[in-house]
């Protein structure tokens, strides 16, 4: 079993929807990253998380660490959020990460 | 602006050659990372660096050697010993607040 798990793998959604994805992990951690990959590649940062929720704009993040799961919100989606959102857990101090596989978002306009 | 920048984005090598890929930052981020990514799969460490001069071995070091000679660099090499290199490599730093700042990748591929 994988220590990180993310659900759905992919997901299509239209222009304006709200869209979740899940993230649940096995070990214990210090912090859980939310990333974002574009087609091209490079991977952008959303967020860090080690309790509670954060916002930035129209994304939102969650975590549970009793139940060791979050949760990433996007809502009114647009074309342009269409990318692969990917979530890391780390823990202890060479801040080593483990990744889930990554959800595939295609948003539809 | 401060950033990770990766060399080549494209790389073409034959087999049982060494290739290069660089890593470098301006950050003054302290530890360094280089990944794998494969279809299908999450990105696996392949070694990492958290001070000049020292790194250690990831998840899948096998075929793989790196430096930490200064502290803005950290190149990787992939070596002929290494069976499956075709893959996208990303390098990443970390700061002191714990955040991850990635470079925009290197795609490998063994022709």
């Amino acid at each position: 079993k994988n220590e990180v798990e993310q659900s759905p793998q992919n997901l299509t959604a239209q222009e304006g929807e709200f869209i979740t994805i899940n993230c649940s992990y096995s070990v214990g951690i210090s912090a859980l990253h939310w990333l974002q990959q574009h087609p091209g590649g490079g991977i952008v940062s959303l967020f860090m998380l080690s309790s509670g929720k954060k916002k930035h704009g129209r994304l939102i993040a969650t975590i549970n660490i009793q139940e060791k799961h979050s949760s990433l919100h996007i809502t009114a989606s647009h074309p342009r959020d269409s990318a692969v959102y990917i979530c890391a857990v780390g823990g202890g101090s060479n801040y080593k990460l483990t990744f889930g596989k990554g959800t595939l978002l295609t948003v539809n306009p | 602006d401060g950033g990770i920048t990766q060399s080549p984005k494209y790389l073409f090598r034959k087999e049982g050659q060494n290739v290069t890929l660089s890593c470098e930052q301006n950050l003054n981020h302290d530890a360094m990372y280089w990944y794998r990514q494969d279809p299908g799969q999450g990105l696996r460490l392949i070694y990492y660096s958290q001070i000049v001069n020292d790194f250690q071995k990831g998840d899948i070091a096998e075929g793989y050697s790196v430096s930490r000679e200064k502290k803005e660099s950290f190149p990787l090499t992939v070596t002929s010993a290494q069976k499956n290199p075709t893959a996208f490599y990303l390098c990443a730093s970390i700061g002191s607040t714990g955040g991850y700042t990635f470079g925009s990748g290197t795609r490998l591929t063994v022709v």
